[in-house]
């Protein structure tokens, strides 16, 4: 248990659903991040929430929306997704300005757009 | 880009042999982590080595880093069956608030019985 975690573990959903990832964390960091994992490519990271403000967002298509009520909670709403967007998606979190940022992960949730 | 790249890309070795991995870069960095991932699960912090610094130990595990080469290697010793997994060498050239990691491909693990 690494205190962080997502759900569901496991996901299906057509090209024209919606639906929502949950992440928790009871570490009481500072910040959270989405990162997306395939097959044979290096993790790419999504999204950056440090104390619920948005700080990164790299490049992300807008039909990956995401959401950060309190420090504690992440969601990504997924919308009109597209088969390429099937993969395992990461949610983390650290305490940024800490000596050390070292990344506490979550399991993880497989999606697969049908 | 700073980001790390591991090699070998997939590794192969005997319950009880030695497992090396590396890891370049490309520009410098404050510190360099590494994690592991099982099959189908988050990825788990093992280790961490500061730029001053060039050889850390935790438990079976060794990493070394030599920023002339931009380079780093993780050595696990006395390896196990359960040591069976994905490794990720993971860069940072920021630090405090700039902080920010950037994960390479991973290493594919196999530890035969």
């Amino acid at each position: 248990e690494t205190g962080v975690t997502q759900t569901p573990r496991h996901l299906v959903m057509g090209m024209t659903n919606k639906k929502s990832l949950k992440c928790e964390q009871h570490l009481g960091h500072n910040a959270m991040y989405w990162y997306k994992q395939s097959a044979k490519k290096p993790l790419e990271l999504m999204f950056v929430y440090n104390f619920k403000e948005q700080t990164e967002n790299n490049s992300v298509p807008s039909r990956f929306s995401p959401e950060c009520p309190n420090s504690s909670h992440l969601f990504l709403h997924l919308h009109t997704l597209q088969p390429e967007d099937s993969a395992l998606y990461l949610c983390a979190s650290s305490q940024v300005g800490a000596a050390k940022n070292i990344q506490y992960f979550g399991a993880g949730t497989r999606l697969s757009v049908l | 880009s700073q980001q790390g790249e591991e090699d070998p890309q997939a590794l192969s070795i005997q319950e009880g042999e030695n497992a090396t991995m590396n890891c370049s870069y490309k520009t410098s960095i404050n510190i360099l982590q590494w994690y592991r991932q099982n099959s189908g699960r988050g990825l788990v912090h093992l280790i961490l080595i500061r730029s001053n610094e060039r050889e850390k130990h935790s438990g079976r595990l060794r990493v070394t880093l030599d920023t002339s080469k931009k380079s780093s290697s993780l050595l696990i010793t006395a390896s196990r069956a359960a040591d069976t997994a994905s490794y990720f060498c993971a860069t940072d050239a920021g630090a405090g608030a700039n902080s920010k990691l950037t994960f390479g491909k991973g290493i594919t693990l196999s530890v035969r019985p």
